[in-house]
């Protein structure tokens, strides 16, 4: 069975600046997606990144980009520019990418508070 | 908004008693899926639907059981309600099943309270 572990229940930043929340994950599977995913106080999951395992390269989306290591089964994201906004809980995801089932399988999240 | 509506924001209910959330996904997914966040259990997946039928089972209790109507919309049924039910519940939407990616859409949620 997959699992997913985050390490880090709370990190806080200062705004402006750079964090990296950290995400291992198990599984025998060679074909999977990793997601990132926030919840801020209102409590609606937002997708913040996405990583196909058979990239190489790493995913970014403005702000937010991830450091895929398959080898070592770590995907971490990384938020520049920190900004009020982005405080929130923070959830890394496992997405089977074959067989007939779609589910996420969530890590227990990171709590993420950025300071003025 | 994510295009999947979520009924009612809000419940609370006694122990013992029996309640129906219910989910309508976005226009054209046929893929909806279940879970639970709960404080002690985190973001569990309990069961998902592809156009009518059952594809996948999660950590999904016997008091609980799930459908999806025909016309794509799915409700899920809590019985015999305990205390540690109180959780929040999402459903989610996606176009397709496995096989390809196919983003999950959330909905707002449903905060079920047990006293």
């Amino acid at each position: 069975a997959q699992t997913v572990t985050q390490s880090q229940p709370e990190m806080s930043v200062q705004e402006a600046e750079t964090v990296t929340l950290s995400c291992t994950y198990d599984t025998s599977e060679s074909n999977y997606y990793l997601f990132w995913y926030k919840q801020p106080p209102s409590r609606q999951m937002i997708l913040v990144i996405r990583q196909e395992a058979y990239k190489q390269q790493n995913a970014t989306e403005n702000r937010f980009s991830v450091n895929f290591q398959k080898a070592a089964k770590s995907f971490s994201l990384k938020i520049s520019d920190s900004q009020l906004g982005d405080t929130a809980m923070y959830f890394c995801a496992f997405m089977n990418g074959g067989g007939s089932q779609g589910n996420l399988i969530f890590g227990k999240g990171t709590k993420l508070s950025v300071k003025p | 908004d994510s295009g999947v509506t979520q009924t009612p924001k809000h419940l609370i209910t006694a122990t013992g008693q029996r309640v129906t959330l219910r989910c309508s996904p976005r226009s054209g997914d046929l893929s909806v899926y279940w879970y639970q966040q709960s404080l002690d259990q985190g973001l569990q997946f309990l069961i998902q639907y592809y156009n009518g039928e059952e594809r996948a089972k999660g950590n999904i209790l016997e008091r609980f059981s799930a459908q999806q109507f025909p016309d794509l919309h799915s409700e899920l049924n809590l019985s015999s309600l305990e205390l540690g039910d109180s959780a929040l519940y999402f459903c989610a939407s996606s176009v397709g099943t496995s096989g390809v990616y196919n983003e999950q859409f959330f909905g707002p949620g449903t905060r079920l309270t047990v006293l």
